[in-house]
């Protein structure tokens, strides 16, 4: 599976946009790239993926670079409620399995 | 739709005590797995299914069994529990078998083997 950088952690401010930055700079043409956030003491919760083009839907929007060699996730206006450790995940297509590194755990502050 | 459902929430176990974790899903979902997730580190898969009567071993299968006999439930069996096992143990299914099909996640559970 090729590997996933990102920031150990980062801070935002409530009702800001949050960028989380991903490096995949081995990733082949068929990895998916994938998002799932972990809220405290729950389960992973999808937030988005994407494969070439950006993406966006109720939760956030992805930001794909045009070599697919990092990526950025956004919140558009980050609540309490989005503190959580933010996984970004490569997948080749048919994967039987999504493998998360340590993530980031992102601050929302009041 | 209830989701993904886990049972217990909180567990404790002797060394080489035996127990079944529960997991069952309502969405009518092909693929079910189980993932361990120690202090803080990620998700490991221990084992998957992609369907009633299919499974296949993750990358940290020892120790575990399972079965899957309906499309809705999928135990998992700790044989003789060891205190390398205290973990918090996630379920998820999915509608298909894979990337890109978004997986569920149930809320866990957390076992301690003392």
């Amino acid at each position: 599976d090729a590997k996933t950088t990102q920031p150990n952690s980062m801070e935002s401010n409530e009702e800001e946009p949050v960028h989380l930055p991903c490096n995949h700079s081995t990733i082949s043409g068929t990895d998916y790239i994938h998002w799932y956030r972990q809220l405290p003491s729950q389960g992973p919760e999808y937030v988005i993926h994407g494969l070439t083009s950006n993406v966006n839907n109720r939760m956030a929007s992805l930001a794909i670079a045009e070599d697919r060699k990092s990526s950025t996730l956004i919140l558009h206006r980050a609540t309490l409620r989005d503190a959580a450790v933010y996984y970004c995940i490569l997948s080749v297509w048919g994967a039987q399995k999504l493998v998360f590194g340590q993530g980031t755990r992102l601050t929302i502050n009041p | 739709n209830a989701g993904v459902t886990q049972t217990p929430k909180f567990q404790v176990l002797k060394t080489g005590q035996s127990m079944t974790l529960q997991c069952a899903q309502d969405m009518n979902h092909e693929y079910m797995s189980w993932y361990r997730q120690d202090p803080g580190m990620g998700l490991r898969l221990i084992h998957y299914s992609v369907g009633a009567g299919i499974t296949d071993q993750g990358e940290v299968p020892n120790g575990y069994n399972v079965s899957r006999s309906t499309t809705e439930d999928f135990p998992l069996r700790l044989l003789s529990a060891a205190p390398s096992q205290t973990s918090v143990y996630f379920c998820a299914s999915s509608y298909g078998a894979g990337t890109p099909y978004e997986q569920y996640f149930g809320p866990g559970t957390r076992l301690t083997v003392t």
